[in-house]
């Protein structure tokens, strides 16, 4: 089983603050690093999906990018809004599983 | 309107009783896959399937099974639930393993 591990485990910021989580995750072997935004009482919904080293996405205020050769990802959050509160997801694939593998997330709240 | 689809979506049932949480997908995508998620542990994966008639178990199999007959459906069995399969069920598919992953609206079970 890979290890997936997301910090902080949650994190409390003011409306207006930039903030950014890690993901870690072994770098043998990688295939793809995905990241999910889910909300209380809904589904999670995928942000982004990376798979080159050095990748870099962006969807609005949200990016995040990838290291594969020190097994890394952080997601960046500009300027935070309320709506942004959300517990944040990683999972990783290696090239050898064909399941991916979710870290337990990082639990984000927006103060307004 | 591309979806997967869960039912039911809450369920009350006691230890040993037989039950089927039905998953259907109707984006045409070959990859499905069963999640249980517990507090403080994310989403952890109990099966997937690559296609029709192709299963495999994931990292909490003990205690389900799944089938695969047709494409767009992928139903996880309990044959006999017991109280620490108490949990929220997500079903999820994507176009391929690597692929991003979108979730059912999920189950909520309690086992009594």
């Amino acid at each position: 089983i890979l290890n997936v591990e997301q910090s902080p485990q949650s994190l409390h910021v003011q409306e207006g603050d930039s903030t950014n989580f890690t993901c870690s995750f072994p770098s043998s072997n990688f295939y793809a690093l995905h990241w999910y935004r889910w909300e209380t009482a809904k589904s999670p919904e995928a942000l982004f999906v990376m798979t080159l080293n050095g990748d870099e996405k962006k969807k609005g205020r949200i990016s995040a990018t990838l290291n594969t050769k020190e097994g890394y990802s952080y997601l960046y959050i500009k300027g935070s809004q309320p709506e942004d509160s959300a517990t944040y997801l990683c999972a990783s694939l290696s090239g050898s599983a064909r399941q991916l593998t979710f870290g337990s997330g990082t639990q984000l709240t927006v103060l307004p | 309107e591309a979806q997967v689809t869960q039912n039911p979506r809450y369920l009350i049932t006691v230890t040993g009783k037989k039950l089927t949480v039905t998953c259907s997908q109707n984006m045409n995508h070959e990859y499905m896959s069963w999640y249980r998620q517990d507090p403080g542990l994310g989403l952890r994966q109990i099966y997937y399937s690559m296609n029709v008639e192709v299963t495999d178990k994931g990292d909490v199999p003990e205690g389900y099974k799944v089938s695969r007959k047709e494409k767009r459906n992928f139903p996880l069995i309990l044959e006999s639930p017991s109280p620490n399969q108490t949990s929220l069920y997500f079903c999820a598919s994507s176009p391929t393993v690597a692929g991003e992953q979108f979730f059912g609206p999920g189950t909520r079970l309690t086992v009594l």
